[in-house]
Order: structure tokens, then sequence, then C-alpha cells
């Protein structure tokens, strides 16, 4: 059974500095999505990761995938109030139908 | 996750009612999935379907708790009797693709947020 852990689960930050959120996953996957998530709404898609070694970049926020490791990173650039959210990275089992997610990063950022 | 239109956005029911949530997928998309969230915890992936087909629920409770996308209209998750337990965000998104191949992914609704008191 896939399972998909985050760390850290919470972290607060202050405004300009960098931290990395990790994403490890049990079993072979063929891709990796990272979401976030603002209180009491849905889950707004940030990235999709479908090969090793891939990256993608998007303003301060950068993800990465390292499948031989079965491990994502989320890393935050600078950080600023408005990215304050949790984040969730969801794999999907290879060959399988439906995402599993990890527990989630709750991220406050401090001005 | 514009597109996936999830109603009622608020359920309230007594201990023993049924509550019905209901979702209409993206135009285009054929894939349904439900997924639950407890307060500050993660997705839990329910049951996936398709038009007129239960592809996947192995997420379901074996009790009370149904899921169905007709061929016509939207895509229903029933409880029943609820109990205290089952207060929660309940997601529904969509995907055009089976098995999510290629570079496919879900779009969420805004969820249905069920309190029972």
């Amino acid at each position: 059974e896939l399972k998909v852990e985050q760390n850290p689960l919470f972290l607060s930050m202050q405004e300009g500095k960098n931290y990395t959120i990790y994403c490890n996953y049990s079993t072979t996957s063929d891709r990796l999505y990272w979401y976030r998530q603002d209180p009491g709404k849905s889950l707004e898609s940030l990235f999709v990761l479908l090969s090793n070694g891939a990256v993608k970049q998007e303003g301060r926020l950068m993800a990465s995938l390292d499948t031989k490791a079965r491990l994502s990173t989320l890393h935050i650039t600078a950080a600023v109030h408005d990215l304050s959210a949790t984040y969730f990275c969801a794999v999907v089992e290879e060959y399988g139908n439906k995402l599993v997610f990890g527990a989630g990063t709750i991220l406050r950022v401090k001005s | 996750n514009a597109g996936v239109m999830q109603n009622p956005r608020h359920l309230v029911r007594r201990r023993g009612q049924e509550a019905r949530l209901r979702c209409s997928p993206m135009k285009g998309h054929s894939h349904v999935y439900w997924y639950r969230q407890l307060p500050e915890e993660g997705l839990k992936f329910m049951v996936y379907l398709q038009k007129e087909n239960i592809i996947d629920e192995s997420g379901m409770p074996k009790e009370r708790f149904s899921a169905e996308f007709p061929k016509e209209g939207p895509s229903i998750l029933r409880i029943q009797q609820v109990v205290r337990g089952d207060s929660a965000a309940y997601f529904c998104a969509s995907s055009p693709l089976l098995r999510l191949a290629g570079i496919g992914e879900l779009f969420f609704g805004e969820g249905s947020r069920l309190t029972v008191l």
C-alpha cells in the first residue's frame, strides 16, 4: 500500500527566509503533485512532476522529484505572507488510478 | 479547480439522518473521485467512478456510504444514518482520463462541508 509522508507538518517562517518541505513515498510512482489549500477552500494545483530529476519553478516555489530516493521537495525562497497556506503532496502509484495524499504541511509566514 | 461544481457547500444533519452530496464534473470529464478531509488532516481517497461504473471503492466505509455516477446528472455521495464522526469536508475531483494517464491531473471542487449534530 502506497504511503506518503510529509515533513514538517507545521512550519512557521519569517518573511524573507528560505525553507524546504519534504515528501517521501513508499512505493514506485510515475508522478507526483503538489497542491496548495487555503483555509476553507479547495485545492489549487501547483506542480505536476513526471520524471526523475524533474524540477519546476513558479515564483518563490520550486519543486523537484527524485524517483530513485522516492522523495520530492518543495523549496520556498524568500517567503512572503501570501504563501501562508497548507501544502500537500500527492502521489499516483505506478499503474494506479488514484492520488494518495500526504498529511499536509501548514505554513505560516510571519511579517 | 474552476468548473467542478459541488453542492451543497455546507450541510448540517442530525445523527441518524441522511446526507446527499452532489458533484458535477468539469465539462468533458467522465471520471470522478471523492475524497474526505477530516479537520487538520490530509485528503483520504474514498471512491473513483466513471459514468455508470464504480472503478475503485477501496476507500469507502463498508456500511452507510454509497456513491453513484449515473449516465445523466451529477455524481452523488450518499451517507445514511450519519454519525458525528462523519463530520468532514468531502471533496470531489474530476479528470478526463482513465487512470490519470499521461499528464492527467485531478481538478477539485470547492468541497461540501458536512456537520453532524
